[in-house]
């Protein structure tokens, strides 16, 4: 199983960028990139997914290593309501997506 | 709301018993998985369908679990005699197989506590 790593927990302060890792040594080339962030009481919600290129949407932006051993997400200016935990999860087969512990954001006002 | 909805919210049981979850998918969906999550871990994948078909089943579904999902639409999860380690939050998600690869739309799940 292609696995992901990510640092347990992160600090930021508000109106500030947050760059969030994650290393993904054994991906696969069909393995696509998907990031997903857990608000306290909630579900998961999508945040941004991509296989090569890097990828900027309304929420955030995803930049992917050349050798797509690693990515990072990057929250350009974080409020407190971007504070959850975000999962970093290799996609494959199309539909099963293993979740890791994922990083717990925290962010100061 | 045109989000994905289940049902209960929470359900409290005593060990023992048999409970039955309700999820009901994005209409245009046609896929729907079931995770199960505990505290301070990230959810788990339990098994998924395409239309009403089950296509894929982790390890982690014991014989006491069955999922179904009659006519291709909602989907129930039934845990027979519970056990106090099936006390999990169990999460649905929906997506549409259109592409390369699905986002998957989660609801709000369901908090299961047995006595």
């Amino acid at each position: 199983d292609a696995k992901t790593t990510q640092p347990n927990s992160m600090e930021s302060n508000e109106e500030e960028p947050v760059h969030l890792p994650c290393n993904h040594s054994t991906i696969s080339g069909t393995d696509y990139i998907h990031w997903y962030r857990q608000l306290p009481s909630q579900g998961p919600e999508y945040v941004i997914h991509g296989l090569t290129s890097n990828v900027n949407n309304r929420m955030a932006s995803l930049a992917i290593a050349e050798d797509r051993k690693s990515s990072t997400l990057i929250l350009h200016r974080a409020t407190l309501r971007d504070a959850a935990v975000y999962y970093c999860i290799l996609m494959y087969n199309n539909n099963d997506m293993r979740f890791g512990a994922g990083t717990r954001l925290t962010v100061k006002p | 709301d045109t989000g994905v909805s289940q049902d209960p919210r929470h359900k409290i049981t005593k060990r023992g018993q048999n409970v039955t979850f309700r999820c009901d998918p994005i209409s245009e969906h046609n896929r729907l998985y079931w995770y199960r999550q505990t505290l301070g871990q990230g959810p788990e994948f339990l098994t998924y369908f395409q239309n009403e078909a089950q296509l894929e089943k982790s390890r982690l579904l014991s014989d006491r679990f069955s999922a179904e999902r009659p006519k291709g639409s909602f989907s129930t999860l039934e845990i027979q005699r519970t056990e106090q380690g099936d006390s999990a939050m169990y999460l649905c998600a929906s997506s549409f197989s259109g592409g390369s690869t699905d986002t998957q739309y989660f609801g709000p799940g369901t908090r299961l506590t047995v006595l």
